[in-house]
């Protein structure tokens, strides 16, 4: 089975501190993905990953970037958290060939206070 | 940008019964896949169904099955015989299947079972 690993399921951060969410992926797929999850707005696109030390942004990078030095390993980095970025962050993977799905890590539930 | 539109945030079926969510989704391409995804309190988002857009035939997956309406750009998710584990948010989704890698998702439905 493919998993999605996120180092964190819950996390409370303060204002102001540089946060890093992680995320592996053992199935060595090309493409990774990290989601915020808000009531009523589903899912937005922060940012992905094709390759390794590649990125792309999303709907909504502002605040946030990412990291991924090797194929397995996609870090979502929070300059300098803000209360407005409390949220879950999902983290997703995918093979670089279609039709296949997402596969998605359990979520971190982030909350800046 | 692609966009997917769920236009039912919540709903609730009794148990046994048959629901349908409802998704719409606004694209110029012609060739593109489809997700059903369930998100149960646990958090982990799990595939439901997926459908190709070249393919006719709508995909079933046991309770699951999708009625796609490729020129009116619908894709509804019935669940029959509701059981109370399918309790759960569920969410849309649109892949290109031309250039780009995005997913692109709906903003949810909330589903209720009703013992």
């Amino acid at each position: 089975d493919v998993k999605v690993t996120q180092s964190s399921r819950y996390l409370v951060k303060r204002t102001g501190e540089k946060v890093f969410l992680e995320c592996v992926q053992d199935m060595d797929h090309e493409n990774m993905f990290w989601y915020r999850q808000d009531p009523g707005l589903g899912l937005r696109l922060i940012y992905f990953s094709y390759d390794v030390k590649m990125k792309e942004k999303g709907d909504i990078p502002e605040g946030y970037s990412v990291s991924r030095e090797k194929k397995e390993r996609f870090s979502l980095i929070l300059e300098s958290a803000s209360t407005n970025q409390t949220s879950m962050y999902l983290c997703a993977s995918s093979p670089g060939q279609h039709p296949t799905e997402a596969f998605f890590g359990q979520g971190t539930r982030l909350t800046v206070v | 940008a692609q966009t997917v539109t769920q236009s039912q945030p919540e709903m609730s079926v009794q148990e046994a019964e048959t629901v349908t969510l409802s998704c719409t989704y606004d694209t110029s391409e012609s060739d593109y896949y489809l997700f059903w995804y369930k998100q149960p309190p646990s958090r982990q988002m799990i595939l439901v169904i997926r459908q190709e857009a070249y393919k006719q035939q709508n995909a079933t997956e046991n309770r699951f099955s999708v009625n796609f309406q490729k020129a009116a750009k619908s894709f509804s998710l019935k669940i029959s015989d509701s059981q109370l584990g399918d309790a759960a948010m569920y969410f849309c989704a649109y892949r290109s299947a031309g250039t780009g890698n995005q997913f692109y998702f709906g903003t949810g439905t909330s589903l209720t079972v009703i013992p």
